[in-house]
């Protein structure tokens, strides 16, 4: 089974700050690589896939990149509704897909 | 618009049956697989399976295997998954999600919960 590590588990930052995430693959899945968003009591909302491109209506200041093993995703200027767990997924190979253990995003 | 619209939120007893379902619509039901994760109080994503309703090929992480069914009525684009006996550590929210790029669109979630 691949193994995703994210981190750091928990960034506390403060609103109009940068925030980079951080996603390690145990075993290269290429640019298979997603990031979803959740806040408490919602489900997750997917906002990277390809590793880099964003999905329809998320804002731009929302980026990824990386590619095989090491992947980030980019908050360019925190918005207060940015406060969220944030989890990386591989869909490279089944079985299984995976996630990562989640980076929680704190003010 | 895409939608995935679950079933309401479940208390069985340990021992019990249990099936929930993933009402679909706005889009091609047979062309995208339906994922299912699942969520325990306080924890991080996991995923249970995929399905393909187009020929029903079910896929399970090794962790679910023989655990649950998935499974679909294309008639009624509709997804489930079920349990043959449940347990306590079932319980946990579930979600569907379409397998477009990625898990694109999710439904809202069915939370179950099991105790005697």
């Amino acid at each position: 089974e691949i193994v995703m590590t994210q981190s750091p588990a928990t960034l506390s930052v403060s609103p109009g700050e940068r925030a980079t995430l951080s996603c390690r693959v145990s075993q290269s899945v290429s640019t298979n690589l997603a990031w979803y968003q959740q806040k408490p009591g919602q489900a997750p909302r997917l906002l990277i896939y390809g590793a880099s491109t964003r999905a329809p209506g998320i804002p731009t200041r929302f980026s990824g990149s990386g590619s095989g093993t090491e992947f980030t995703l980019t908050i360019s200027s925190l918005q207060s509704e940015d406060f969220a767990v944030y989890y990386c997924h591989q869909y490279n190979k089944w079985p299984p897909y995976t996630f990562g253990q989640g980076s929680k995003l704190e003010i | 618009e895409v939608q995935l619209v679950q079933s309401g939120a479940e208390v069985r007893k340990p021992g019990e049956s249990l099936r929930i379902s993933c009402k679909t619509s706005g889009y091609s039901f047979t062309n995208y697989w339906i994922g299912w994760v699942r969520q325990m109080p306080g924890k991080g994503l996991e995923w249970m399976g995929i399905f393909y309703p187009a020929d029903s090929d079910a896929r399970y992480s090794s962790s679910f295997q023989g655990q649950v069914t998935m499974s679909a009525d294309n008639s009624i684009t509709t997804a489930y998954l079920q349990w043959a006996t449940l347990k306590a550590s079932d319980t946990a929210m579930y979600y569907c999600t379409r397998m477009g790029a990625a898990g694109d669109y999710w439904g809202q979630g069915t939370p179950v919960t099991v105790s005697s």
